[in-house]
């Protein structure tokens, strides 16, 4: 089974608008953390926003937050006020708190927003 | 501070070559890793090391080896190269507690390699 899953290939925005790029997870671990990548065209890998699985509240990055759902087993990251500069892939990221060594990626979602 | 480094950016091997990916980073972090990202996909696991000495295989380490003989550089040798190799592979690092879940991983700018 994949651990990581993101359903959307690719989803548009309006610029100023928010958007929800959705991320669901499989580990039977009770402590993993969740991570939001964003790789622009120029390719590198920048690292978004946490979520560990005993957070309380969800986490909270300048315009990025994630909307965690641990009974559904959902990450979702929310970019509010969506900017030009955001088009970009997401991945969502698992580290697994037995294994934490190991870094599980989904196949990510292309993200275009539009002026 | 450069945080992670890689060499070289670009490379074309033919096949039945081999090579090595350099990997340099700066932060004294004790985790290294190297992925590798075909055309759409995420990123894929190969080698992962926990500090000198010490390495282990990830999702895809077939074709590949790795040595960490000191904290800031983390080799990645490709023996042999196949088509199958043609991908962009990426460096990462993080400061790492065994067993705990909260360190990132900070990634270099990549390496893309062609396999003709």
């Amino acid at each position: 089974a994949q651990k990581i899953t993101q359903t959307q290939p690719g989803m548009f925005v309006q610029e100023k608008e928010a958007v929800t790029l959705d991320c669901t997870y499989d580990t039977s671990d009770p402590s993993y953390g969740l991570f939001w990548y964003k790789q622009p065209s120029s390719g590198e890998m920048i690292f978004l926003i946490y979520q560990g699985s005993y957070d309380q509240q969800n986490a909270t990055e300048g315009r990025y937050s994630l909307n965690f759902q641990k009974a559904r087993k959902s990450a979702n990251l929310v970019i509010s006020a969506s900017q030009l500069g955001d088009s970009a892939m997401y991945f969502c990221a698992m580290r697994e708190g037995g294994t934490g060594n190991q870094f599980y990626f989904g196949t990510g979602t292309s993200l275009t927003v539009i002026p | 501070n450069a945080g992670v480094t890689q060499t070289p950016k670009f490379r074309i091997l033919k096949i039945g070559q081999s090579m090595t990916l350099q990997c340099t980073q700066d932060m004294n972090h004790n985790y290294m890793y190297w992925y590798r990202q075909d055309p759409g996909m995420g990123l894929k696991l190969i080698y992962y090391s926990v500090g000198a000495g010490i390495t282990d295989k990830g999702e895809v380490p077939n074709g590949y080896n790795v040595s960490r003989s000191t904290t800031e550089d983390f080799p990645l040798r490709l023996e042999l190269a196949a088509p199958s190799q043609t991908s962009v592979y990426f460096c990462a690092s993080g400061s790492g507690t065994s067993g705990g879940v909260t360190d990132t991983q900070y990634f270099g700018p990549g390496t893309r390699l062609t396999v003709l």
